[in-house]
């Protein structure tokens, strides 16, 4: 099983619904975030939470809401979907130990189309 | 300017070549740098840290020049399985936020 579960993996969906990704985690660690990646623009940071009780915005917030309901799950709300949200989201996690621990771990992305 | 840039390539090169990519940063307060790798329509996964002295992986190495804000990476003798997308992460001192190039394609032919 993935350290990082992404649930849908694949979704469509139409303009003006809600729609909510989730992402759960068992590498035990404290520090999540949610990223849109579309085509060469990279990877953009949309939310990020480093505790239960912390919700930090990101680069491109607009739209979007986050909620952290424990340490291993993070998830991601779209309140009223639009076409230019049509992207691949990746959460991803840090927080280990040692010199490294700022590495990020990533799911394996949800795909979302709206129509 | 956005804080790390990379050349977007895509950099075609023949098996058993050797190819260099570099990535640029303008905040000089960063502290922790990072190669990723990105298969096409997959999770992006680390590559390698860089380290101050510069660090090597078998066939990759990665280099930091602090004074010019740069970092590189050196593949030598390319293989089919080394084409995708080499993303270049950068951390500020005090964030745990890892900040994303937008990455450079490589492509290795036979």
């Amino acid at each position: 099983d993935a350290d990082v579960t992404q649930t849908p993996r694949n979704r469509i969906t139409k303009t003006g619904k809600r729609i909510m990704l989730e992402c759960s985690q068992t590498k035990g660690h404290d520090r999540m975030y949610w990223y849109r990646q579309d085509p060469g623009l990279g990877l953009r940071l949309i939310y990020y939470s480093f505790d239960v009780k912390d919700i930090n915005k990101g680069e491109i917030s607009d739209g979007y809401s986050v909620s952290r309901q424990a340490q291993a799950k993070f998830s991601l709300s779209l309140e009223s979907a639009i076409p230019n949200q049509t992207a691949l989201y990746f959460c991803a996690t840090s927080g280990g130990q040692g010199a490294d621990d700022t590495e990020a771990f990533f799911g394996q992305g949800t795909r979302l189309t709206v129509v | 300017r956005k804080e790390v840039e990379q050349d977007p390539g895509p950099f075609n090169v023949p098996e058993g070549a050797t190819v260099a990519f570099n990535c640029t940063y303008s905040n000089s307060a960063s502290q922790s740098f990072f190669w990723y790798r990105q298969d096409c329509r997959k999770e992006p996964k680390l590559l390698m840290s860089v380290y101050s002295s510069g660090n090597e992986d078998g066939r990759f190495t990665a280099q930091l020049n602090r004074a010019s804000q740069y970092i590189s990476l050196l593949i030598r003798d390319s293989k089919l399985s080394d084409s995708a997308t080499y993303l270049c992460v950068v951390r500020t001192g005090g964030s745990y936020i890892p900040t994303f190039g937008r990455g450079t394609s490589l492509i290795v032919h036979p």
